[in-house]
């Protein structure tokens, strides 16, 4: 069992919809992350979490320690946001490498 | 403040050669990682180099690879006798020192080696 897990593995939405990503971890982690990788393309850092919740634009990413689950939300979904959205978590006493889901690959049809 | 750079972008090389990716870490980053996607897989954790130093190389294959990022210039990954199955795209992400901004960490474009 990999020690990061999402879901679901692919989804399909229509523009506007309401997005949701889960991740969650069998491991204590330091810091959590989301990434974002458009077919091809690099990796961006969307979000880096320890507790809580932050907001960027559309897009919202939430933890919860305790259950060790996170969550990627996108409102108002657009096709530029068709992309990977890959989940990856710092272990504890892992030296700060990356452990990381196998990504779900978001489609927003027009 | 420019960031993570990484070169070549793609490099094809045959069989039985050598390949060398460059990364030059965020200005002020003195933490590099290199982390390696095969084909319709996920991302995999390699090699973590602070200068001068290989703090945690568990991810690396044991044979043909290397990694080293010295006092001056980029860091290195070095693949010697490359075959078919280490065609993936390779990439370098950078962090601050130690401190509470240290788990963030700055992806690269990538280097895309194809081994024909």
């Amino acid at each position: 069992k990999n020690e990061v897990e999402q879901s679901p593995q692919n989804l399909t939405a229509q523009e506007g919809e309401f997005i949701t990503i889960n991740c969650s971890y069998s491991v204590g982690i330091s810091a959590l992350h989301w990434l974002q990788q458009h077919p091809g393309g690099g990796i961006v850092s969307l979000f880096m979490l320890s507790s809580g919740k932050k907001k960027h634009g559309r897009l919202i990413a939430t933890i919860n320690i305790q259950e060790k689950h996170s969550s990627l939300h996108i409102t108002a979904s657009h096709p530029r946001d068709s992309a990977v959205y890959i989940c990856a978590a710092i272990s504890r006493g892992s030296n700060y490498k990356l452990t990381f889901g196998k990504g779900t690959l978001l489609t927003v049809n027009p | 403040n420019a960031g993570v750079m990484q070169n070549p972008r793609h490099l094809v090389r045959r069989r039985g050669q050598e390949a060398r990716l460059r990364c030059s870490p965020m200005k002020g980053h003195s933490h590099v990682y290199w982390y390696r996607q095969l084909p319709e897989e996920g991302l995999k954790f390699m090699v973590y180099l602070q200068k001068e130093n290989i703090i945690d190389e568990s991810g690396m294959p044991k044979e043909r690879f290397s990694a080293e990022f010295p006092k001056e210039g980029p860091s290195i990954l070095r693949i010697q006798q490359v075959v078919r199955g280490d065609s993936a795209a390779y990439f370098c992400a950078s962090s601050p020192p130690s401190g509470p901004n240290s788990y963030e960490q700055y992806f690269g474009p990538g280097t895309r080696l194809t081994v024909t």
